[in-house]
């Protein structure tokens, strides 16, 4: 257990729906960072959350949107989903650059 | 823009042979982090190493190595004697300096796919 829980582990959804992945991090890390694995897009930085407030946005879509709460853990909301958004999404964690620890991720297929 | 590259796309070799995955990485910053990570074919991404930029010492640890050259900016990682639990996605990752107190996002290289066979 990396102490990243990720929730859930595989999710199955139809094209133009919504989904939401939770992210809890490790105890005591602030910063929430999510990650989308596609075959053809590679390991691509989606946003960044610190102890509640943006910190930095990647090639994150309008469809996508996320939040981090008081009690730290994250939700990555995916609305309108279309058959491209398949993808293993990560979230990691982290104090400071010493490391950033991985959950397990979240297999999404829309079909 | 921070970038990596790892121009390896997949390697296969036999086991107990040496293989060297290469890292090239872009930065402007002075102060930066080099990541290895493995992806087993279970997914999940396990952290191998981190090292700063002011840290050019070679790191042993086991059977993997790793060559971290700032002239040439790239970080290798080397596997000695391959085993075919070593089969995975190997990613080479980078991350710029601290902003005010949390660390930066991770560039993934696209990885690089060891297939270690008997």
């Amino acid at each position: 257990d990396s102490g990243v829980t990720q929730t859930p582990k595989h999710l199955i959804t139809a094209t133009g729906q919504r989904v939401t992945l939770r992210c809890s991090p490790r105890s005591g890390d602030l910063s929430v960072y999510w990650y989308q694995q596609s075959l053809d897009q590679g390991l691509q930085f989606l946003i960044q959350y610190y102890n509640g407030e943006e910190r930095a946005k990647g090639n994150i879509l309008e469809r996508f949107s996320a939040q981090q709460f008081p009690d730290l853990h994250s939700e990555l909301n995916l609305s309108s989903l279309e058959l491209g958004d398949s993808a293993l999404y990560f979230c990691a964690s982290s104090v400071t650059n010493r490391g950033y620890t991985f959950g397990s991720g979240t297999r999404l297929t829309v079909v | 823009a921070q970038k990596v590259t790892q121009a390896q796309t997949e390697i296969s070799v036999v086991e107990k042979e040496d293989v060297t995955l290469d890292c090239v990485y872009e930065t402007r910053d002075t102060t930066y982090y080099l990541f290895w990570y493995k992806q087993p074919p279970s997914g999940e991404l396990v952290f191998l190493i981190r090292r700063n930029s002011f840290d050019e010492q070679n790191e042993i640890s086991g059977r993997y190595s790793w060559n971290f050259q700032k002239s040439t900016s790239s970080f290798n990682f080397t596997i000695t004697a391959s085993q075919v639990v070593d089969s995975a996605v190997y990613f080479c990752a980078l991350s710029e300096a601290q902003m005010a107190g949390t660390a930066s996002k991770l560039t993934f290289g696209t990885g690089t796919r060891l297939q270690v066979t008997l």
